[in-house]
């Protein structure tokens, strides 16, 4: 498959370990973050949302944990399967003209040992 | 549902020539962003258009347009082609932009290599 960056930081686990994988973002101002999967070969997929307002949501398997004091963004993925092993982004979402114009981090590398 | 269709996957261009990119939206999704991901710089916002108007432009040079039709596709032109211009470049469209409900469903790509 395509590769999708290289030297990025990368989150060695073994089937059923939790994984958490972090994201430092820039701006103070953004108030709308999301997590994306990208698998090699295809684009990136919504994984799950916060707003500014939340400091914790979760979905399925999947929780998203937001410290705006430190500008911090976390992504914890409970029983990590070997299906999961994909590059993780985060994208902070700052408002501007009626939408929003999203940065995003250089990803992590989740590999998943069966 | 169709998902986010794109075309070509695969371009090969050659430095000063110009390049188009087609987009095909989910249906029924008014707005298409692109977006360039090359190994070193990541994933990076280049516009977004919602009813055939550019709402959102990022921080690349003139080179890189765009346009959307009244049926929601979009395309894209690169002017000039660089050789850094190679990348992975995959447009997204969503219902409901601005409101912060916009999930983007992405399409597979394009991937243009200049030599």
């Amino acid at each position: 498959g395509e590769s999708v960056g290289l030297h990025l930081p990368t989150l060695s686990v073994q089937e059923g370990d939790n994984s958490i994988i972090n994201c430092a973002y820039s701006n103070s101002a953004s108030d709308y973050f999301i997590w994306y999967k990208q698998e090699s070969g295809k684009g990136p997929q919504f994984i799950i949302d916060i707003r500014s307002n939340m400091d914790k949501r979760q979905g399925q398997r999947v929780t998203v944990l937001l410290n705006k004091t430190v500008k911090h963004l976390s992504l914890q993925i409970a029983a990590t399967q070997p299906g999961d092993s994909a590059v993780y982004f985060c994208a902070e979402n700052t408002r501007t003209g009626g939408s929003y114009i999203p940065t995003f981090g250089r990803g992590t590398s989740l590999i998943v040992h069966p | 549902k169709a998902g986010v269709t794109q075309t070509p996957r695969y371009l090969i261009k050659t430095r000063g020539q110009q390049v188009t990119l087609s987009c095909s939206p989910i249906s029924g999704h008014r707005s298409v962003s692109w977006y360039q991901q090359t190994p070193g710089q990541g994933l990076q916002f280049l516009f977004e258009y919602f009813s055939e108007t550019q709402r959102n432009k990022g921080n690349f040079p003139g080179r890189f347009s765009g346009r959307q039709f009244s049926n929601s596709r979009s395309e894209m032109n690169v002017s000039t082609l660089e050789l850094g211009d190679s990348a992975l470049y995959l447009c997204a469209s969503s219902s409901e932009p601005g409101t912060g409900k916009s999930e983007q469903y992405f399409g597979p790509g394009t991937r243009l290599t200049v030599t």
